[in-house]
This record gives structure tokens, C-alpha cells and sequence, in this order.
């Protein structure tokens, strides 16, 4: 039981450049959710998926898009990435999403764009 | 909308004694749920207490506990007999029963640090 699991660790980007960020959860959650986390802040909520098939923005989406490909995983895109999206992103998953149930987070993907 | 604050940036503790760590929010809502996260170098968010505003007895994990005062919309995380693995970024975080989104709202974060 790996949890939530993210890939790539770390990647460097051009401002420009497109890339694709991977989430999977071996847990059976309904709900899945892409934060960033800036130095100094909290996470912020970029998207998420309350259940398979279903996407909605968080706070701070601009620039992003998601893909609910099954109820395992769950891709976050950058299609023309900016310096201001240096950050680092958590992906979290939880039984649903007006609960108590605890959200569990995977490792994160430190993204650099110069 | 509701807000998490975290008023100390840092915080130093000697291994063996006790820290509180303060956390207040703003909400207008009667029902809602609260949480500490621990955020070691790794990076990895683990849980570590979580409280349902509607309950008035304090949570308790180990050697970690709350202090819930609704009225006073604060949260602090007391954390007994430190340990040289508990240092790390601890971020409050609230969440809306009934909120579609689900998603968790996070404070700024205080760094602990623990000494031996």
C-alpha cells in the first residue's frame, strides 16, 4: 500500500515549456486535489476532483489543467509554464470531500522554471 | 472566506519539554473541522491531531493535544516530551463540512526547532 504516490521528484522547466505532473492513490479515495506551496505560505488549492469523472478549480488556477483520468489518478498540467509557477505540489487524496476524512498527501514535485 | 492564522513564524523548544504552537481562524460557520499537519525536511504532510468543532473535548494523540476554545476561534497544538523527530514546519489547517471543494485551508506554517 504505496498511498499517494507523485511523479517526477524534481524538474526543471523553460518558461514555456509544457509539462504534465502524475498523481496516483492506491487507497479507493473519491476525492483527489492538487495544492502548490510557495515559500512562507501555506498550501493554496489549484484543483480537484470531488469523484471520478468531475474536475473543479481551487483558488489558484490560472495556468493549470487537470485530467480525472480514472479513480486512481489524477494529472496536473502546465501547458506554457511561467517562472511564477516555481513552487512545490502536493497532490492529496481522501475518502470524499465533505468529511472529516483525513486527507493524505503525496511526497511532491519541486518544479524550478527559469 | 475563512482564514488560518499562524502567528509564530518560528519556534525553539529543549528536547524533553513542552511547546505550544498558536493557531486562531476566522469563519463564520458553527460547524467545521481543524487539523495539524507536520511538515518534516522531507516534505511529506503527515497528519497529526484533528478536532471537530461541534466536539468539546480536546483531541489527543500521544503526546500531542489540542487546545480548542470555539468562542475564541483558537487552536493550539501542545506537543509534551519533544522529541528530536518533531522538529519540523507545523501548518493549522481548516475545513468546511458542508463545502463542496473540501480542500483543506492552511496557515502560514510554524517552524519548530528542538534541541538537545
Amino acid at each position: 500500500n504505496a498511498g499517494v504516490t507523485q511523479t517526477p521528484k524534481f524538474q526543471v522547466l523553460k518558461t514555456g515549456q509544457s509539462m504534465t505532473l502524475q498523481c496516483a492513490q492506491d487507497m479507493n479515495h473519491n476525492s483527489m486535489y492538487w495544492y502548490r506551496q510557495d515559500p512562507g505560505m501555506g498550501l493554496r488549492l489549484i484543483y480537484y476532483s470531488a469523484s471520478e469523472g468531475t474536475t473543479d478549480k481551487g483558488e489558484v488556477p490560472n495556468g493549470y489543467n487537470v485530467s480525472r483520468l480514472n479513480k486512481r489518478e489524477f494529472s496536473l498540467r502546465l501547458e506554457s509554464a511561467a517562472p511564477s509557477q516555481t513552487s512545490v505540489y502536493f497532490c492529496a487524496s481522501s475518502e470524499q470531500t465533505t468529511s472529516l476524512k483525513t486527507q493524505y498527501f503525496g511526497p511532491g514535485t519541486r518544479l524550478l522554471v527559469l | 472566506a475563512q482564514t488560518v492564522t499562524q502567528s509564530q513564524p518560528e519556534m525553539s523548544v529543549q528536547e524533553a519539554e513542552t511547546v505550544t504552537l498558536s493557531c486562531t481562524y476566522d469563519t463564520s460557520e458553527s460547524d467545521y473541522y481543524l487539523f495539524w499537519y507536520k511538515q518534516p525536511p522531507s516534505r511529506q504532510m503527515i497528519l497529526v491531531i484533528r478536532q471537530e468543532a461541534y466536539k468539546q473535548q480536546n483531541a489527543t494523540e500521544n503526546r500531542f493535544s489540542v487546545n480548542f476554545q470555539k468562542a475564541a476561534k483558537s487552536f493550539s497544538l501542545k506537543i509534551s516530551d519533544s522529541q528530536l523527530g518533531d522538529a519540523a514546519m507545523y501548518f493549522c489547517a481548516y475545513r468546511s463540512p458542508g463545502r463542496s471543494q473540501g480542500n483543506l485551508i492552511f496557515g502560514k506554517g510554524t517552524k519548530l526547532s528542538v534541541k538537545p
